[in-house]
């Protein structure tokens, strides 16, 4: 597709499900990243992959959640054992790479999680 | 570590007004910096990226500049419009891909 594709869109779970979110990002994009908006808040920092590989998951916000990515494309973001913290929007973007000189950020619509 | 602010967090303007958004950060050994806009509902598009070399940058009606001494990024735009009507981020990264979000400015342009 022409942009970063997120599904599901929307995800109503019960506290203490597992969910799983997944991003397509732009074809040819080796960067990719997951972001956490809650209401009234920033984007948080979630983590990026550099290819297949995950060079920074400092932003996770505990054990319950995992990422990965393969073949170096889709993305997804497991979050186990959901709680009510959880929810927010979470929101994948891709780059063309990272580094010193940038490429600019291309962003989903976003997965809106709702735990309740 | 790098923190962004925004100000004003909202802001109301009639239509035909120029105007400019203000984004603060604390760390000026940043790579470059990005401005969004974000619909109700949607993800965020990139309006402009300026790199550290740069101090400004121009896409239509749309201007940013970076003075990185003074921390600070500001976003003009000009003979602004309803349909500019959105909420408004910068971001900066000082690493080579994290970057730090500020909260916004929810800009409502009145018709």
């Amino acid at each position: 597709g022409a942009g970063v594709s997120q599904s599901p869109s929307n995800k109503v779970t019960e506290k203490g499900k597992d969910v799983e979110l997944r991003c397509d990002p732009i074809s040819g994009h080796t960067a990719l990243y997951w972001y956490r908006q809650s209401l009234g808040q920033g984007l948080e920092f979630l983590i990026y992959f550099q290819g297949n590989s995950a060079p920074d998951k400092s932003g996770l916000p505990s054990d319950r959640f995992s990422a990965e990515r393969t073949g170096g494309s889709v993305s997804t973001l497991t979050i186990q054992r959901t709680q009510q913290e959880d929810s927010a929007v979470y929101l994948c973007a891709s780059s063309l790479g990272a580094g010193r000189l940038g490429q600019p950020q291309h962003f989903g619509d976003g997965t809106r999680l709702s735990i309740l | 570590k790098q923190e962004v602010t925004q100000i004003p967090a909202a802001l109301s303007v009639p239509e035909g007004e120029n105007l400019v958004l203000n984004c603060s950060f604390t760390d000026s050994a940043i790579y470059n910096l990005q401005w969004f806009r974000q619909d109700p509902g949607k993800g965020l598009t990139s309006l402009l990226l300026i790199q550290s070399s740069q101090r400004e940058q121009t896409s239509g009606r749309l201007n940013a500049s970076l003075d990185k001494s003074s921390g600070r990024s500001t976003l003009y735009i000009a003979a602004s419009q309803p349909g500019d009507s959105a909420t408004y981020l910068c971001a900066a990264t000082s690493g080579t891909y994290k970057y730090i979000f500020g909260t916004g400015t929810r800009l409502k342009v009145l018709a």
